[in-house]
């Protein structure tokens, strides 16, 4: 998988909208871009996935920029739930089994 | 919401005893996977298998390991002769097509202490 970079920490409020950066400048056409996430002491937890366009879902937004070397992971209303290491993932077309992690983002949300 | 059962959620072991990983995947999916983070590690690939056979496996996935599905809804990792570095956080995960386009669902893990 295409490397991501990710700010190795952030905080945030509780009840405060969060963006979580990641860049892959390296981002083939094909490529999509994943999303997890790990809770402390449990596995990694899809969050969401886009390869163009924004998407949005019951737990997150996904905003892609327009040349995809970059996306950000928004978070609407942090809760306390939400303190997890978010890893970025790129993931190659078809053939490709494997997710290859990161060292991720981790979050604090700050009551 | 379904889920990836596993099992047991913590075993410890003797170095040089076999040890044998229990997954129950998501009905109907598919595809299954074994990954495993270290303490304080990056999550690795391990294993994925399809269709009854191993369609990938990383370097780290040598002769010691070995994965099956026995019957229509178990998927077991086992490890033939522990050793101290095998300690780890064990995940199983499954999902429904191969596509890049299909997310994954990871279990909670088993924690593997080898002593």
């Amino acid at each position: 998988d295409a490397k991501t970079t990710q700010p190795n920490s952030m905080e945030s409020n509780e009840e405060e909208p969060v963006h979580l950066p990641c860049n892959h400048s390296t981002i083939s056409g094909t490529d999509y871009i994943h999303w997890y996430r790990q809770l402390p002491s449990q596995g990694p937890e899809y969050v969401i996935h886009g390869l163009t366009s924004n998407v949005n879902n019951r737990m997150a937004s996904l905003a892609i920029a327009e040349d995809r070397k970059s996306s950000t992971l928004i978070l609407h209303r942090a809760t306390l739930r939400d303190a997890a290491v978010y890893y970025c993932i790129l993931r190659v077309g078809a053939g490709s089994y494997q997710l290859t992690f990161g060292k991720g983002t981790k979050l604090s949300v700050i009551p | 919401e379904p889920e990836v059962t596993q099992t047991p959620s913590h075993q410890v072991t003797q170095m040089g005893q076999e040890v044998i990983l229990r997954c129950v995947p998501i009905s109907n999916h598919l595809y299954f996977y074994w990954y495993r983070q270290i303490l304080g590690q990056k999550v690795e690939f391990l294993v994925s298998f399809y269709n009854n056979e191993i369609s990938e496996k990383s370097e780290i996935f040598d002769d010691q390991f070995s994965v099956e599905r026995p019957d229509g809804s178990n998927f077991t990792l086992k490890i033939r002769s522990t050793k101290l570095e095998d300690s780890a956080m064990y995940f199983c995960a499954s999902s429904v097509d191969l596509g890049s386009a299909y997310g994954y669902t990871f279990g909670s893990g088993t924690r593997l202490t080898v002593v």
